[in-house]
């Protein structure tokens, strides 16, 4: 099973600051390497696609890098709305798994 | 716009069953790649089965042998039979498209949830 490690597990950072949560594999994912949003009471929302691809309608303050077995979502200039916990997951082995989540805080 | 609603949760006890339901609209079920993900009660996502449009399954190691992934093309609606439920499978279930219907890649589109308590 591939081990996707999240940091940090929570950040608090304040309006227009830029916030980096890191995702970590356990082997090489390739760009095979995805991220969510999900707030609470609701469904995860697609951010990111293979590691950097924005996903239709994402505001373009969400930005994906990396490769292999070492990811990063940046969110660039942080608003009020993106109050939530982000996930990365991998599609390359099975079972399919996912980060245990990054809680971004506003300030 | 794809549309997608679970349905079926509820309070069962152990060892009991539930069907989960997902009823599709915006797409066709029998097309595409479609999930099941869960998520317990203030933890993180999990991935529970796949069914590819071409039939075949994958169950996630701590429901493989009690839970059935199925669909019902007239119905447009994806299925996931829970048999022999415990404690640990409490938590929000969720379908999910992936791949743009195409592959087993990223999950874009997600339906709100349904949530299976299993108590005594």
């Amino acid at each position: 099973e591939i081990v996707l490690t999240q940091s940090p597990d929570f950040q608090s950072v304040a309006p227009k600051e830029k916030v980096t949560i890191t995702c970590r594999a356990s082997q090489n994912i390739g760009n095979s390497l995805h991220w969510y949003q999900q707030k609470p009471g609701q469904s995860p929302k697609l951010l990111i696609k293979y590691a950097s691809q924005s996903f239709a309608g994402v505001p373009s303050r969400f930005r994906g890098s990396g490769s292999g077995t070492d990811f990063t979502l940046t969110i660039n200039s942080l608003e009020a709305e993106d109050a939530a916990t982000y996930y990365c997951h991998q599609s390359v082995g099975l079972p399919r798994t996912f980060g245990q989540g990054t809680k971004v805080e506003i300030k | 716009e794809v549309q997608l609603v679970e349905s079926g949760g509820g309070l069962i006890q152990p060892g009991g069953s539930l069907r989960l339901s997902c009823a599709a609209s915006g797409i066709t079920v029998s097309s595409t790649y479609m999930s099941w993900v869960r998520q317990a009660p203030g933890k993180g996502l999990e991935w529970v089965s796949v069914l590819y449009r071409g039939g075949t399954t994958h169950y996630a190691d701590s429901v493989k042998g009690r839970f059935t992934i199925s669909r019902d093309n007239s119905k447009n609606t994806l299925y996931l039979q829970m048999n022999s439920l415990r404690a640990e499978d409490t938590a929000v279930y969720f379908c999910a498209r992936s791949g743009d219907g195409n592959n087993f890649d990223q999950f874009d589109s997600w339906g709100q949830g349904t949530l299976v308590t299993v108590s005594s």
